[in-house]
């Protein structure tokens, strides 16, 4: 596979669920990120890893919790969620420290919280 | 706070016109900048950045970049109806390292 890929594709869960999202970068990336798009509203960054090592926090709430293996893999583990948390989460790569600062998208996660 | 403000639309321009996207800029500090495409129930894919005042020219698209002004626009020619979709504008500055501020989109329809 190419790119960048994160699975599920779609995610219904209930509010005391506990469940992962999973993303995989094939571009020899050292940077990895998780974003969150809702409805009318910008991106919002929610996590940053370089180098594996978690660089930026956005003030993003404790029931989401990201994990980077390694500078290939980065997971985003759900729990006790709210309705509101209910948007497309998308992933992304880049090469960090080469001058270039272009990022790469995965597909998203549609996460439903009921 | 920093900011990135574009108009929501929809810009509406006929097939095969010139559609004329803008973006501003809160930071003067912002040093990369870059314009993302989004269909409907997609992910944003990247189609052009810029680093320097001036025009970037990259097949129907044109980036135009003037940091005096705090502005970036996207120029599509030729627009044709695949061009149909919410264009991101995205910032980075100085000092945010790989920190990327995106605006809200703004959604482009090119009509038969």
């Amino acid at each position: 596979e190419t790119g960048v890929t994160q699975t599920p594709r779609h995610l219904v869960m209930g509010m005391t669920n506990k469940k992962s999202l999973k993303c995989e970068q094939h571009l020899g990336h050292n940077a990895m990120y998780w974003y969150k798009q809702s409805a009318k509203k910008p991106l919002e960054l929610m996590f940053v890893y370089n180098f594996k090592e978690q660089t930026e926090n956005n003030s993003v709430p404790s029931r989401f919790s990201p994990e980077c293996p390694n500078s290939s893999h980065l997971f985003l583990h759900l729990h006790t969620l709210q309705p509101e948390d209910s948007a497309l989460y998308l992933c992304a790569s880049s090469q960090e420290g080469s001058g270039d600062y272009e990022q790469y998208f995965g597909p998203g996660t549609r996460l439903t919280v009921t | 706070q920093k900011e990135v403000e574009q108009n929501s639309g929809p810009l509406s321009v006929p097939e095969g016109a010139i559609a004329s996207l803008n973006c501003t800029y809160s930071d003067r500090g912002s040093q990369s900048f870059f314009w993302y495409r989004q269909y409907s129930g997609k992910s944003p894919e990247l189609i052009m950045f810029i680093y320097s005042n001036g025009d970037k020219e990259d097949g129907r698209f044109t980036a135009q970049l003037n940091k005096a002004s705090q502005y970036v626009s996207l120029l599509i020619r030729d627009s044709q109806p695949s061009d149909s979709a919410t264009y991101l504008c995205a910032v980075g500055y100085t000092g945010g390292g790989n920190k990327l501020t995106f605006g809200t989109g703004t959604q482009l329809k090119v009509e038969l």
